[in-house]
């Protein structure tokens, strides 16, 4: 069956740009999770939704990161007033339920490139 | 914030040697998964272990929770070229619900 889908694959834009970052789960998976992956790094939490509300945002780095699911099943990572620093691969991965020894399946990432 | 720390960052080697690579942290977890990374892609699971002294064996890869659930090794026997990739343990927390905390990685070559 399908996995995790992300779109774009890459993104380019210039400091200051709004940009928005898609994740489509694998169908049926409640829980959706948004990672960040620096360069030589691991991934960094962001996010965690539970249907269609975020159940644990304490990952978020400031006020320019935000995330929304509103049907419960595609999310969209949205940042404001891009800066350098917030280049980086963003990783989304699903899993069924949400527990903590759930599998959670990745998708390939979005590498986002700020300018 | 709880932290795991991999160790080495970076491992080369030659074809049909073995290698551990080791996860510490001065926290407990709940849990213990073990990712590899291919370039473009994003981290597969391996394994998970949840119990303490749990030994888990995938193939030729030998999967250790420590005791306490502060650190985990992996050990691959006998490495193959197709072993290489990143490897990242990650730890999942009870009080923090389903969230990971990634090691920084483990970058793995096994030369022909």
């Amino acid at each position: 069956g399908a996995g995790v889908s992300q779109t774009p694959s890459n993104k380019v834009t210039e400091k200051g740009k709004y940009v928005e970052l898609r994740c489509d789960p694998i169908s049926g998976h409640t829980a959706l999770y948004w990672y960040r992956q620096s360069l030589g790094q691991g991934p960094e939490f962001l996010i965690y939704f539970q249907g269609t509300g975020a159940a644990d945002d304490s990952g978020l780095p400031n006020d320019r990161f935000f995330a929304v699911r509103p049907e419960g099943s595609v999310s969209t990572l949205k940042i404001q007033r891009t800066e350098r620093g917030d280049s980086a691969v963003y990783l989304c991965a699903s899993s069924s339920t949400g527990g903590s020894t759930d599998t959670q399946y990745f998708g390939p990432g979005t590498r986002l490139t700020v300018l | 914030t709880q932290l795991l720390e991999q160790s080495p960052q970076f491992l080369s080697i030659q074809e049909g040697e073995n290698l551990t690579v080791y996860c510490n942290s001065s926290s407990v977890f709940s849990s213990l998964q073990w990712y590899r990374q291919e370039p473009g892609e994003g981290p597969v699971l391996l394994v998970t272990v949840v119990t303490g002294g749990e030994v888990k064996k995938l193939k030729r890869l030998t999967f250790q929770f420590g005791d306490a659930r502060k650190d985990s090794s992996l050990h691959i026997t006998a490495a193959q070229p197709g072993d290489t990739g990143l490897y990242l343990c990650a730890g999942g927390e009870e009080t923090s619900g389903s969230r990971l905390t990634f090691g920084e990685g483990t970058q793995l070559t096994v030369n022909p």
